[in-house]
């Protein structure tokens, strides 16, 4: 069973950049996808992308393309989420979660959760 | 994208009761449909996929069904310990993207 642990709350300004790590500890990095999921203050989660690290692939949803990045260190088994041009709206708490890839084949619902990272983006 | 409806927003119940919440697709998603539980603080946890499949170690008092567009989720005999608030989310299978519902909580009445 994989378990997933994120870097701490960040405080940015608008404009900045911020990224956020998920280390990954147990299980087979490379067994699994790791997507990228925001909730703010209050609303369902949203999903942002995600990263297949046996494939080096990843995919973003279209509402933060170009402005989103996912990578993944297979060596240290660690991902990022570096989301630039913040403003307020990006406000929220940052989850990574995997799920178990057949293959190469991901299913794109999640069973393991990191324990999610606050983002503030205030002047 | 494919918009996920939830109903109601709100559900207010008792311990022992049954609950059914429903989730609605703008789209027909076959049956690549999960559904989380969240509480407060805490990363939401998968409960059901595609549709109907219980993940291992959740209780069997939750079940799921429905395919299409119309899905419910519900938890026959409510233990205190399931007063939070649910998620359904699309999942078009093996390939992104995916939407989560708005959110039903379950609030102890």
């Amino acid at each position: 069973q994989v378990q997933l642990v994120q870097s701490g709350a960040e405080v940015k300004k608008p404009g900045s950049s911020v990224r956020v790590s998920c280390k990954a500890f147990g299980g087979t990095f490379s067994s699994y996808s790791i997507s990228w999921v925001r909730q703010a203050p209050g609303q369902g989660p949203e999903w942002m992308g995600r990263i297949i690290p046996l494939l080096d692939i990843s995919n973003y949803a279209q509402k933060f393309q170009g402005r989103v990045t996912i990578t993944a260190d297979k060596s240290t088994t660690t991902a990022y989420m570096a989301l630039s041009s913040l403003r307020s709206e990006d406000t929220a708490v940052y989850y990574c979660a995997a799920q178990y890839c057949s293959g190469v084949n991901c299913p794109n619902y999640f069973d393991h959760w990191g324990q999610g990272t606050l983002v503030t983006v205030s002047s | 994208d494919i918009r996920m409806t939830q109903s109601p927003s709100t559900l207010s119940a008792s311990v022992g009761d049954r609950v059914t919440i429903t989730c609605r697709a703008s789209q027909s998603v076959s049956n690549w449909l999960a559904w989380y539980q969240q509480k407060p603080g805490e990363a939401p946890k998968l409960l059901i996929y595609e549709a109907s499949n219980l993940k291992s170690e959740v209780p069997s008092r939750f079940s799921g069904s429905g395919s299409g567009t119309e899905f419910t989720l519900t938890i026959s005999g409510l233990q205190p310990d399931d007063f939070a608030t649910y998620y359904c989310q699309q999942y078009n299978s093996y390939s992104p993207p995916c939407t989560f519902g708005q959110g039903t909580k379950l609030e102890i009445k």
